[in-house]
């Protein structure tokens, strides 16, 4: 069975400083994998999708997200927090064979401080 | 195009009653799903429509159940509410081909 585990429920950062976010899933076929944001009283928004191509994937608002089979892991990284940022961010995987339903992680809360 | 979205926005129910959650996705998809999320649980999946037929589901009692209608637009119902049934239900769709799913706003249902 497929499933996604962040680790760290919440991350705080200085404005300016990494991004890191980690997830790690579980599959037993190449996986497809996408990051999500919510921001309060919202919905998700897609971040960015792995899909079998490049291992490194760019997304939106400077996001990034590297593949690593071996590690299973795809780890979203932003090399510059900015305020806007903080926000509650899911890792999901999607289950094979399973046409739309998603497995998310438990998401982890970004705060973002001056 | 216009997004996913959702009516109504918000919804206080009492427990018993039943509730019918709209869902309009984006133009030309023909793919719906649901999620329900809460600060226990998380998101979790409900079930997903394509042309009218529910082709998932997700662990859910019989209380939640769902529709597609010809034009795409998807209801779901819950039966006898549970103060546990208080969530973020987050419709989203998908385009046929594709494999990303854009979410709606989502109906915030509170059961008292």
């Amino acid at each position: 069975a497929q499933s996604v585990t962040q680790l760290g429920s919440h991350v705080s950062v200085s404005e300016g400083a990494l991004v890191l976010l980690r997830c790690n899933y579980s599959s037993s076929v190449p996986p497809y994998l996408f990051w999500y944001v919510q921001y309060p009283n919202q919905g998700l928004q897609l971040l960015l999708k792995y899909t079998s191509a490049a291992t490194l994937v760019k997304g939106i608002n400077g996001f990034e997200a590297e593949f690593k089979k071996s590690e299973t892991s795809f780890h979203l990284t932003k090399p510059s927090a900015h305020m806007s940022d903080a926000a509650e961010y899911f890792c999901a995987v999607r289950v094979s064979g399973g046409y739309n339903k998603l497995i998310f992680g438990a998401g982890t809360r970004l705060a973002v401080h001056p | 195009k216009a997004g996913v979205t959702q009516t109504p926005r918000y919804l206080i129910k009492t427990r018993g009653q039943q509730v019918t959650l709209s869902c309009s996705p984006i133009s030309g998809h023909r793919s719906v799903s649901w999620y329900q999320q809460t600060p226990g649980q998380g998101l979790q999946f409900l079930f997903e429509y394509f042309s009218e037929t529910q082709r998932n589901k997700g662990n859910f009692p019989g209380r939640f159940s769902g529709r597609q209608f010809s034009n795409s637009r998807s209801e779901m119902n819950v039966s006898t509410l549970e103060l546990g049934d208080s969530a973020l239900y987050l419709c989203a769709s998908r385009d046929r081909d594709q494999e990303t799913q854009y979410f709606g706003p989502g109906t915030r249902l509170l059961v008292l």
